[in-house]
């Protein structure tokens, strides 16, 4: 059964065309990450979740926002896409970043920017 | 976090036992060791992590030098399936960013 659920698996939007990305958790974590991965490159943490508490990364962009309305749901908001932003968007949960727990990762939401 | 070297392709042949190092010879007292893999268009996988000691799971061994400046993952049967990027990761325990993934070493088994 899938614990972490990203939707849509794939996602086309326009050239400055706000567009969120939706990821909801079965497992009950305190924490949600959204990461960026681009093509033949590594994921880059964007930023997480503790509960409420919002933690930017400090190079991401500011076109990046997100909201965790509740434990379960976790979105990423990109107002203004550019060309740049096309890339694998993953999230990814942990029940607690002050302990030593491992991530669980969703399939991915595969942006492309036209 | 400390900072990882890992060969960045290696192949296997099916069936044999795949060890793949990494290089941490940065890594301080209470930062652990993680392993992830990522088939391809999947999210990345958690395989197994391990502080000083060897570690072994139903994937995979771990095995860190006594110094703790290297590791080595071991994937005893190698199959198709586990074809993948395999990454190496070290973040210490109360990091509030987790995981900062290297380039990885992308892992072919072959038939």
């Amino acid at each position: 059964d899938a614990m972490v659920i990203q939707n849509p698996r794939y996602q086309v939007t326009q050239f400055g065309k706000p567009v969120t990305l939706s990821c909801s958790q079965t497992l009950n974590h305190n924490v949600m990450y959204w990461y960026q991965q681009k093509s033949s490159q590594a994921p880059k943490l964007l930023f997480h979740y503790y509960d409420k508490d919002f933690n930017n990364e400090a190079d991401t962009p500011d076109n990046f926002q997100s909201r965790r309305p509740n434990t379960s749901f976790c979105f990423l908001d990109i107002r203004s896409p550019g060309l740049g932003d096309a890339a694998m968007y993953l999230c990814a949960t942990s029940r607690d970043p002050g302990r030593n727990e491992k991530l669980f990762f969703g399939s991915g939401t595969q942006l492309s920017v036209l | 976090d400390a900072k990882t070297t890992q060969p960045t392709s290696m192949d296997c042949a099916e069936g044999r036992a795949a060890n793949l190092p990494c290089n941490h010879s940065t890594i301080s007292g209470n930062e652990y060791v993680y392993w992830y893999r990522q088939i391809h268009s999947q999210g990345p996988q958690y395989i197994i992590h391990g502080l000083k000691n060897n570690e072994t799971n139903e994937m995979a061994s771990l095995i860190i030098t006594e110094d703790r400046k290297s590791s080595t993952l071991i994937l005893p049967h190698a199959t198709l399936r586990d074809t993948a990027v395999y990454y190496c990761i070290v973040t210490g325990a109360g990091s509030a960013r987790q995981l900062t993934f290297g380039s990885g070493t992308q892992l072919t088994v072959l038939p």
